[in-house]
């Protein structure tokens, strides 16, 4: 059974980076044809797709965060990782992982980050 | 981007009742893909490939479009239903969804 877990900090401060995992059991990370997602979901319901990390670590960011994010992954430990930098309190929002093929179809509880001084 | 504008943005309906919501695409998309997200809960598949029911969801569910224009049915409403329905389409990068249409139960 896949499942996906996400983990990290309640609490950021303005300026500094967001760190996020996304910890996978059920399922390999390197498992051909898989892409390794994060979205997050704004007060107010709005849904962003913010990049993957594929089966075989090419990466794909959207556009619009493109100079702020990085997608990496450990393989050995099944996990891949969020790091949104320079952050404001417009990147409070709950953060999910997910997995794609042809579709998002298993995604993680989500992880609420709240960005605030 | 592909923007998608879905409609309503809130609407309820009674047990029984028949809900249509759209979701209408800035340019043309081969096909859409339709989430259910409960209070508390991640976001959940129903529908791919624009009327495909993903596996485990009831056959009152339906989904249909083609183009810029798609939408999803629900044929008989029931409590369970009661939702935050979100479209996305990954046509063209980067994917994009719709601002979602919350279903309430009258």
């Amino acid at each position: 059974q896949v499942n996906l877990q996400e983990s990290g900090p309640g609490l950021v401060k303005p300026s500094q980076p967001l760190s996020v995992t996304c910890s996978v059991t059920g399922y390999s990370i390197t498992t051909s044809y898989y892409y390794w997602n994060w979205i997050r979901k704004f007060p107010g319901n709005k849904l962003e797709w913010m990049g993957y990390i594929s089966y075989d670590g090419s990466i794909y960011y959207n556009p619009s965060l493109k100079s702020r994010i990085s997608i990496t992954r450990d393989t050995s430990k099944n996990q891949f990782f969020l790091q949104l930098n320079t952050v404001t309190t417009e990147d409070t929002a709950v953060y999910y992982c997910a997995r794609y093929t042809y579709y998002f179809d298993y995604w993680g509880q989500g992880v609420m980050v709240t960005v605030s001084s | 981007e592909i923007v998608l504008t879905q409609s309503p943005t809130t609407t309820a309906a009674s047990p029984g009742e028949k809900v249509t919501i759209t979701c209408l695409a800035s340019s043309s998309v081969s096909n859409m893909y339709w989430y259910q997200q409960k209070s508390g809960a991640s976001p959940k598949l129903l529908i791919y490939s624009t009327s495909s029911l993903a596996s485990g969801v009831p056959d009152r569910f339906s989904g249909s479009g083609s183009g810029t224009s798609y939408s999803l049915t629900i044929n008989t409403m029931e409590a369970e239903d009661a939702a935050t329905y979100y479209c996305q389409q990954w046509s063209s990068n980067p994917p994009t969804f719709g601002a979602g249409t919350k279903l309430e139960l009258k």
